[in-house]
């Protein structure tokens, strides 16, 4: 099947920890991105990687890093500088083309204890 | 004042009911739209796309754009208790597929049975 996995489902985390979430697409997408979601907020973009080895900081970069190895993969890690990183994580990519196809995988919940 | 305004809800309506879910925005710039629908707990998926004015029509879904307003609407024709998510519009200014939308904040929207 196609598609885009994030991996964990849920993760917690102690604080002072740095976790990392996965994201791999097999969609032969160009561009990959991380959302954050909270209650109220919408989503708020972290990074975007439009190729590989490059990726922009997106509105909320603080407290987080990425890195673009390969096509198919856009890890986030979650720092401990994050102050508050409780939240729902969503990975999307889309190929450079055709402007409507952006899609998302199935989230990541990641609850600080 | 934000580029993307979407009243949060939540909205409430009876099966059968027809549903309409705004957006307005300020950027002139914005040529993409696009409608995303979420379930609880899970990622968004691409509902609707358009790029020009007027009426777009997907079964029970019409999406429809007013650039000269900056006003974009999604109707849904005899809603279904299925139907309840929260309805996320998106738009891009770009025709490249591979830069960062923007979202408005979701419309979380129940269909009572």
């Amino acid at each position: 099947d196609g598609g885009i996995t994030q991996s964990p489902k849920y993760l917690f985390r102690k604080e002072g920890q740095n976790v990392t979430l996965s994201c791999e697409q097999n969609l032969n997408h160009d561009a990959m991105y991380w959302y954050r979601q909270d209650p109220g907020q919408g989503l708020r973009l972290i990074y975007y990687s439009q190729i590989v080895n490059d990726f922009q900081k997106g509105d909320i970069a603080e407290g987080y890093s990425v890195s673009r190895e390969k096509k198919e993969s856009f890890p986030l890690t979650v720092t401990s500088a994050q102050k508050n990183p409780t939240a729902f994580y969503l990975c999307a990519s889309s190929y450079e083309g055709v402007a409507d196809t952006q899609y998302f995988g199935p989230g990541t919940r990641l609850t600080v204890l | 004042q934000k580029e993307v305004e979407q009243d949060p809800g939540p909205l409430s309506v009876p099966e059968g009911a027809i549903v309409s879910l705004n957006c307005t925005y300020s950027n002139s710039a914005f040529q993409y739209f696009m409608w995303y629908r979420q379930y609880s707990r899970k990622g968004p998926e691409l509902l609707m796309y358009t790029y020009s004015s007027g009426n777009k029509e997907d079964g029970r879904f019409t999406a429809q754009v007013d650039k000269s307003s900056k006003y974009i609407s999604l109707f849904i024709r005899d809603s279904q208790p299925s139907d309840s998510a929260t309805y996320l519009c998106a738009m891009s200014a770009s025709p490249r597929g591979n830069t960062p939308l923007v979202f408005g904040k979701g419309t979380r929207l129940s269909v009572i049975a």
